[in-house]
């Protein structure tokens, strides 16, 4: 079973550009998150989907974007990449709200 | 400020020893849950507790939930190489709204 899928595993992105973090989940789960984990800051969400259809701001938004595609799908923009936004990035989903989580491998994002 | 704790931040131990993690809040949690993630993975679910008071036993690994649930355990008999990552508790609490995670305690087990 895949389970949660991130792509991509690993990026390197200069100050100003954008792109698009990929999140797909085959477990049928209504709910999705985006996390982003920093050394000593443990993991903080970014954006949440509680259900297809809707989406809200979690507890770091600033900087990004999101759209639940469908059930299976949860995308993060990043418009203009900053330093700051250096991190870890991980894509998760539950059956509903903050239930057992299932997590992707990350990605690993450097911005330069 | 965290608003869960867990300590400490770091254990080195040898393998067959025992160990003890905890994870700490001034807030009353509605259930509890730890994860455990290993290097270049994302965090894997261990157990979740719910009742105040709550023993689970995963193996070698014993979960305790504090009776007010404003805390937990975790404690590993005779720590293996293989639980050798970062553990993590995650909380929610009614006035929170949201799941909030703590950073975590790094476990070392060398052989």
């Amino acid at each position: 079973n895949a389970g949660v899928t991130q792509t991509p595993k690993f990026q390197v992105l200069k100050t100003g550009q954008s792109m698009t973090l990929q999140c797909a989940q085959d477990m049928n789960h209504n709910s999705m998150y985006w996390y982003r984990q920093d050394p000593g800051m443990g993991l903080r969400l970014i954006y949440y989907s509680a259900s297809e259809g809707t989406t809200d701001k979690g507890e770091v938004p600033n900087g990004y974007n999101v759209s639940r595609l469908n059930k299976r799908e949860f995308s993060l923009r990043l418009e203009s990449a900053a330093p700051s936004q250096t991190s870890v990035y991980f894509c998760a989903s539950s059956v509903v709200l903050y239930t057992e989580a299932f997590f992707g491998q990350g990605t690993r994002l450097t911005v330069v | 400020t965290q608003l869960l704790e867990q300590s400490p931040q770091f254990l080195s131990i040898q393998e067959g020893e025992n160990l003890t993690v905890y994870c700490n809040s001034s807030s009353v949690f509605s259930s509890l849950q730890w994860y455990r993630q290993e290097p270049g993975e994302g965090p894997v679910l261990l157990v979740t507790v719910v009742t105040g008071g709550e023993v689970k036993k995963l193996k070698r690994l014993t979960f305790q939930f504090g009776d007010a649930r404003k805390d937990s355990s975790l404690h590993i008999t005779a720590a293996q190489p293989g639980d050798t990552g970062l553990y993590l508790c995650a909380g929610e609490t009614d006035s929170w709204g949201k799941l909030q995670f703590g950073a975590g305690t790094q476990v070392v087990v060398t052989p």
